[in-house]
């Protein structure tokens, strides 16, 4: 069974870091392609991430330059490291894996709240 | 980059009612497109990836049409479980887009 468990969030001043955690089982990380999808509080869904089996990655243009994905496939584990965060990227993360293609997603985790606040 | 825009806002229906949501993209996305449900404080879940293909696992009154760029959900017979909030997203480039989703309420 496909399980993704997300950790590592918090709260965080503006301009701050933090490294986000998804830990995969049922499936390997290294030949799958994984993503990061976030909610604003009551707001909708938002592509964050995205890295391809072969370790390339792309990112959206609101997290470019901060926002670094990575994953280890010896441990089966996906992160996401937050860089000079500002109010704007207090939400939910959701790690989520997609199917044959890229980027569809067909599992997710339960997700990990980001606070940014002074 | 893309714009996904969905239609209503906001539904009000009854159980067994048969309820429709549209899609539009603001340019040709071929079938890449998914539906997905979310209910409060919870994950999104897909339906329908490739524009009508039902993943696994999901009832079939979940179906998925379109191509280019219209494309519809439908819920052929509202049961009490599928009052959600459902987005549509783009996948066919980057940056992958959302839809700004559509509320599903109990009428």
């Amino acid at each position: 069974e496909v399980q993704l468990v997300e950790s590592g969030g918090g709260l965080v001043h503006p301009g701050g870091s933090l490294r986000l955690s998804c830990a995969a089982s049922g499936f390997t990380v290294s030949s799958n392609f994984m993503s990061w999808v976030r909610q604003a509080p009551g707001k909708g869904l938002e592509w964050v991430s995205v890295i391809y089996s072969g370790g390339d990655t792309y990112y959206a243009d609101s997290v470019k330059g901060r926002f670094t994905i990575s994953k280890d496939n010896l441990k089966n584990m996906l992160y996401l490291e937050l860089n000079s965060l500002n109010l704007e990227d207090t939400a939910v993360y959701y790690c989520a894996k997609s199917g044959e293609q890229c980027c569809d997603f067909h599992n997710w985790g339960q997700g990990t709240l980001v606070t940014v606040s002074s | 980059d893309i714009q996904m825009t969905q239609s209503p806002s906001t539904l009000s229906a009854s159980v067994g009612d048969r309820v429709t949501i549209t899609c539009r993209a603001s340019q040709s996305i071929n079938n890449w497109l998914a539906w997905y449900q979310q209910k409060p404080g919870k994950a999104p879940k897909l339906l329908i990836y490739k524009a009508s293909s039902l993943e696994s696992g999901v009832p079939s009154r979940f179906s998925g049409s379109g191509s280019g760029t219209e494309f519809t959900l439908t819920i052929s017979s509202l049961q009490p479980d599928d009052f959600a909030t459902f987005y549509c997203q783009q996948y066919n480039s980057y940056p992958v887009a959302f839809g700004q989703g559509t509320k599903l309420e109990i009428k």
